[in-house]
């Protein structure tokens, strides 16, 4: 079984730079978000999505787009990357954003800017 | 603010000794999880506590949830170096929903053999 699958896992960029971080799931979950993660800081919201075409803002979500076009995909771009946006990041799926459900984590993907 | 404060940040103990890990809130919580982080790879659940009160048990690991739903502990019996791991506590404050759930900064524990 799949589950969550994240893409790259790792990434240097420089400044300025763009990209996007890939995430896929196999289980036809509603709910799918994206977190940082930074020493000190534990795991906080950047964005998140409730369906297909609904997306909306976490805790830290600027310097981040996300779109929702399909059950499956919720990538996460970078527009102009940030030494700030130094990171491990994580995407996680969950079957309803209504009920307390279990959160399936991809294995993160370590983005380092210069 | 800091919604989820958990206690304490580090935890290094020998292989057998019990140790008690805590999450604690000022908000009330409709429902806590505790999660476990191996290093390079995402939490995995351990569980789900909604009830004000609610023990669960998961082998040598019993979770608690506090009668005002405001603060949860995690208690490892006889820790063993495969315990080794990020512990988070996380919550969904009474009323949110998935986008409203957030994590503690997390217990790093290592249990030495």
């Amino acid at each position: 079984n799949a589950g969550v699958t994240q893409t790259p896992k790792f990434q240097v960029l420089k400044t300025g730079q763009s990209m996007t971080l890939q995430c896929a799931q196999d289980m036809n979950h509603e709910y799918m978000s994206w977190y940082r993660q930074d020493p000190g800081m534990g795991l906080r919201l950047i964005h998140y999505s409730v369906g297909a075409g609904i997306t909306d803002q976490g805790e830290v979500p600027n310097g981040y787009n996300v779109s929702r076009s399909t059950t499956e995909d919720f990538p996460l771009r970078l527009l102009s990357a940030a030494p700030s946006q130094t990171s491990v990041y994580f995407c996680a799926s969950s079957y309803s954003w209504v009920n307390t459900g279990e959160l399936f984590f991809g294995e993160g993907s370590r983005l380092t800017v210069l | 603010t800091q919604l989820l404060e958990q206690s304490p940040q580090f935890l290094s103990i020998q292989e057998g000794e019990n140790l008690t890990v805590y999450c604690n809130s000022s908000s009330v919580f409709s429902s806590l999880q505790w999660y476990r982080q191996e290093p390079g790879e995402g939490p995995v659940l351990l569980v789900t506590v909604v009830t004000g009160g609610e023990v669960k048990k998961l082998k040598r690991l019993t979770f608690q949830f506090g009668d005002a739903r405001k603060d949860s502990s995690l208690h490892i019996t006889a820790a063993q170096p495969g315990d080794t791991g990020l512990y988070l506590c996380a919550g969904i404050i009474y009323g949110g929903s998935q986008g409203n759930l957030i994590f503690g900064k997390g217990t790093k524990l290592s249990v030495k053999p």
